[in-house]
């Protein structure tokens, strides 16, 4: 079993949709989860950070589900400008600093 | 404020030959990590650098090792190049080791491999 698994895509969604992903981690000690966005031949960039219940930024929320060992992100009102590969990260610390990445959800939004 | 930056941006390279990235870290940060992001898949941790010592090492093979240098940059080398080492190879910097430091990423180095 991967150690974060994301289902790949793509979701294909119209402007100003909501779009739900779920990621699933297999290390239950995991403390720490990021979401990170990912444009088309570009780094991965820092979108949000989960910790314990879940937060939220605007159009985007992110919640942990410790029980089900699974961390999901919901986008609200869809830009184009949302189109991207979306990574869910499971963050290992204690004497290193390491991410774990999945291998991402592709979101497409058209008009 | 200084970002990561890598260099080069693109390299071709043919089996067998040997390659050197380099990576500089964020104004401030002491703590560099390397991965290789194959097409369609997230990236891969390969190594972490702290204190110009390998603290953390992923799944990869002897052929890939790295140094980093007192200014907290780094250089990833890989020898004995095949044609799966074509990658995006990204460099992500941190602040120390035992905190919930979010890594910051470089725009990586594209390796084609012939």
């Amino acid at each position: 079993r991967k150690e974060v698994e994301q289902d790949p895509g793509p979701f294909n969604v119209p402007e100003g949709a909501t779009v739900a992903f779920n990621c699933t981690y297999s290390n239950s000690a995991s403390q720490s989860f990021f979401w990170y966005r990912q444009d088309c031949r570009k780094e991965p960039k820092l979108l949000m950070s989960v910790y314990s219940s879940g937060n939220e930024d605007g159009r985007f929320t992110a919640q942990l589900n410790r029980a089900s060992q699974y961390i999901s992100l919901l986008i609200r009102d869809s830009k184009l400008s949302d189109s991207a590969t979306y990574l869910c990260v499971n963050h290992l610390s204690g004497g290193y600093n390491k991410l774990i990445f999945g291998a991402g959800t592709r979101l497409a939004v058209h008009p | 404020d200084a970002g990561v930056t890598q260099s080069p941006t693109h390299l071709i390279k043919t089996r067998g030959q040997q390659v050197t990235l380099r990576c500089s870290p964020k104004s401030g940060h002491d703590t560099v990590s390397w991965y290789q992001q194959a097409l369609g898949q997230g990236p891969q941790f390969i190594f972490q650098y702290y204190e110009e010592e390998e603290r953390q090492r992923g799944n990869f093979p002897d052929r890939f090792s790295g140094h980093q240098f007192p200014n907290y940059s780094s250089e990833l080398n890989v020898n004995a190049l095949l044609l799966g080492d074509s990658a995006l190879y990204l460099c992500a910097s941190s602040l120390g080791l035992n905190r919930n430091q979010a890594q910051h990423f470089g725009d990586g180095t594209r390796l084609s491999i012939l």
